[in-house]
């Protein structure tokens, strides 16, 4: 995945621990997401952001939080981890609102136990 | 995007034949649709794109159609290769980022 680095790509953490993701590009691209895959859904966003410390909450929100201090990195936090946040997590990147072709790291694989 | 159970749906298809994997979208305001392809422990990767007002679009040994009388979306892969097997999902787009919905796939096996 050219231009995107997601780290970790693998976590297992404990129940009610603070978790960081974090997301890097080298892009310049303006607008970053965060999605989470779950069997049975398709992607769904979490967060995004369309500039330095402009961020937006997406449609599962809850438990999350995100920063983005620089234009290269986009940080996913998980305030408290729980089971139902076991997820693989995609960060994207995309050079405009209007371009849906977005470019996806790798992913990180969270384990909540 | 298909509203599924766990299990993806599963398309396999002879080396060298042509892959035919559908999905039906939700929303008929959508006006721009994209297909992925994921590769196992990999993240999603576009195809192609196309938008409300085409019918049909051709890429690289791919072509999306769209059907808007019936919701419906394909992507037809010439000459299939190994190399293709993946799970491949749609997206809908109303417009905004915040309007994006992707589907849950379905996974084509290529048999050598």
């Amino acid at each position: 995945d050219a231009g995107i680095t997601q780290s970790p790509r693998h976590k297992v953490t404990e129940t009610g621990t603070p978790v960081t993701l974090r997301c890097h590009q080298t892009e310049n691209h303006r607008y970053m997401y965060w999605y989470r895959q779950d069997p049975g859904h398709g992607l769904r966003l979490i967060h995004y952001s369309y500039g330095v410390k402009d961020t937006d909450k997406g449609e599962v929100s809850d438990g999350y939080s995100v920063s983005r201090s620089k234009t290269e990195d986009f940080l996913l936090t998980l305030e408290s981890a729980t089971s139902s946040q076991t997820s693989v997590y995609f960060c994207a990147i995309s050079e405009s609102v209007e371009n849906y072709g977005y470019t996806f790291g790798s992913g990180t694989r969270l384990t909540v136990v | 995007g298909e509203s599924v159970g766990l299990h993806l749906p599963t398309l396999s298809v002879q080396e060298g034949d042509n892959s035919i994997i559908n999905c039906a979208y939700s929303n008929s305001a959508s006006d721009y649709f994209i297909w992925y392809k994921q590769e196992s422990g990999k993240g999603p990767q576009f195809i192609i794109d196309i938008r409300s007002n085409m019918d049909k679009r051709q890429g690289q040994r791919v072509t999306v159609l769209l059907n808007k009388t019936v919701k419906h979306l394909s992507l037809q892969i010439a000459a299939t290769q190994p190399g293709d097997s993946a799970v491949y999902f749609c997206a809908e787009s109303l417009g905004g980022y915040q309007k994006v919905t992707f589907g849950i796939g379905t996974k084509l096996q290529v048999i050598p």
